[in-house]
């Protein structure tokens, strides 16, 4: 019953190290999604997948690269990190795109870059 | 995808019926309105979702407005594992990149 597993749940980055967060689900979803979350603010979208193989851009993706090998994972690369990366990132996923499609997500991964 | 407005924050007292508002007047005919709720340091949970008639689940009812312009989310008898940040958000029918957050109500259960 493990849904959508994020790791590490928490980091300290030096400015300009690099760093992957892994996310994998056990859902069998085709789409995939990762988050970041800044105090007192809702959710922004970084990248998203629709499937293995295939990325696409979100509403912040700079300074951020994703893959998508499998189906089952999403890593969420970080080149370079800057203070401003500083967040709370969420991974999810769902089967499709539809609204009936609820989009379940991790537990977060708390990164503090300083 | 439409905005919502949606209250920063509402007390309910334990065991009464908590009734978190959302607008959301630019609405599409295709689009849902669709609640999540965040727990401290946890990740969105998915709470219901409709798109013209009032839905219920295990967890709670949601209540559109004829014109569609604004809802209502329920939980009928709050108890203090609700206090959470309550999302109210419009998603459109097509496209990955169609789940928006706001910065929610935080609503704040009281003993």
């Amino acid at each position: 019953n493990a849904g959508v597993t994020q790791t590490p749940k928490f980091r300290i980055l030096k400015i300009g190290q690099s760093m992957t967060l892994q996310c994998t689900q056990d859902m069998n979803h085709n789409y995939m999604y990762w988050y970041r979350q800044d105090p007192g603010m809702g959710l922004k979208l970084i990248y998203y997948s629709v499937g293995a193989g295939i990325t696409d851009k979100g509403e912040v993706p700079n300074g951020y690269n994703v893959s998508r090998s499998t189906t089952e994972d999403f890593p969420l690369r970080l080149e370079l990190a800057a203070p401003s990366q500083t967040s709370v990132y969420f991974c999810a996923s769902s089967y499709g795109q539809g609204p009936g499609n609820t989009i379940y997500f991790g537990e977060g991964s708390w990164l503090t870059v300083v | 995808d439409a905005k919502t407005t949606q209250p920063p924050s509402m007390d309910c007292a334990e065991g009464r019926a908590a009734n978190l508002p959302c607008n959301h007047s630019t609405i599409s005919g295709n689009e849902y309105v669709y609640w999540y709720r965040q727990i401290h340091s946890q990740g969105p949970q998915y709470i219901i979702h409709g798109l013209k008639n009032n839905e219920t689940n295990e967890m709670a009812s949601l209540i559109i407005t004829e014109d569609r312009k604004s809802s209502t989310l329920i939980l009928p008898h709050a108890t203090l594992r609700d206090t959470a940040v309550y999302y109210c958000i419009v998603r459109a029918q097509t496209g990955a990149n169609n789940l928006f957050f706001g910065t929610g109500t935080r609503l704040t259960v009281i003993p």
